[in-house]
């Protein structure tokens, strides 16, 4: 257990809609990021926040958005969803605000849009 | 996009056997990271090495770093079917607008009993 918790496991909705995913980092870290895997793309980073201000930035979609909250939480939403979002979204959180170290990881939201 | 690239992309191998695994990446990192994910599972960080370092070991686990080549290494010694697992790369890149961690495409083993 990496201490990383994610909500819900699986959700499945209809094209056009729109999903929050939640995660809870570990205890004391700070960082939050976010992860999409899917079987074309692979795992594709999308967005880092630390302590409540975003950090870094992947190949997120202007259709998704992303925050965390003074408790440290953060979510991910996806609105406008087509086909393609379909995919494994992993939150993972680290201690560290920059550089990347340790990432504990999620065990995932899978989503599929029909 | 991905940094790094694995390979082989699958790997199968009997038990007791060594299984290695490469990465080459493109562009200069600040440290490269190797992970493991079970089927539909989340990744657990398996060692951290450094672009300054050149090799890691860690139990069963031995990474290897030729920033000259770009390209990373990971061991596995004496391999047991609990191993069976993807195996990724990651390559980190700090300052300036490179500021993020890329996974690679994976290399999935196979540990036969």
């Amino acid at each position: 257990d990496s201490g990383v918790t994610q909500t819900p496991k699986h959700l499945i909705t209809a094209t056009g809609q729109r999903v929050t995913l939640r995660c809870s980092p570990r205890s004391g870290d700070l960082s939050v990021y976010w992860y999409q895997q899917s079987l074309d793309q692979g795992l594709q980073f999308l967005i880092q926040y630390y302590n409540g201000e975003e950090r870094a930035k992947g190949n997120i979609l202007e259709r998704f958005s992303a925050q965390q909250f003074p408790d440290l939480h953060s979510e991910l939403n996806l609105s406008s969803l087509e086909l393609g979002d379909s995919a494994l979204y992993f939150c993972a959180s680290s201690v560290r605000d920059r550089g990347f170290g340790e990432l504990f990881f999620g065990e995932g939201s899978r989503l599929t849009v029909l | 996009s991905q940094q790094g690239e694995e390979d082989p992309q699958a790997l199968s191998i009997q038990e007791g056997e060594n299984a290695t695994m490469n990465c080459s990446y493109k562009t200069s990192i600040n440290n490269l990271q190797w992970y493991r994910q079970n089927s539909g599972r989340g990744l657990v960080h398996l060692i951290l090495i450094r672009s300054n370092e050149r090799e890691k070991h860690s139990g069963r686990l031995r990474v290897t770093l030729d920033t000259s080549k770009k390209s990373s290494s990971l061991l596995i010694t004496a391999s047991r079917a609990a191993d069976t697992a993807s195996y990724f790369c990651a390559t980190v890149r700090t300052g300036g607008n490179n500021n993020d961690m890329r996974f690679g495409a994976g290399t999935r083993l196979t540990v036969k009993p």
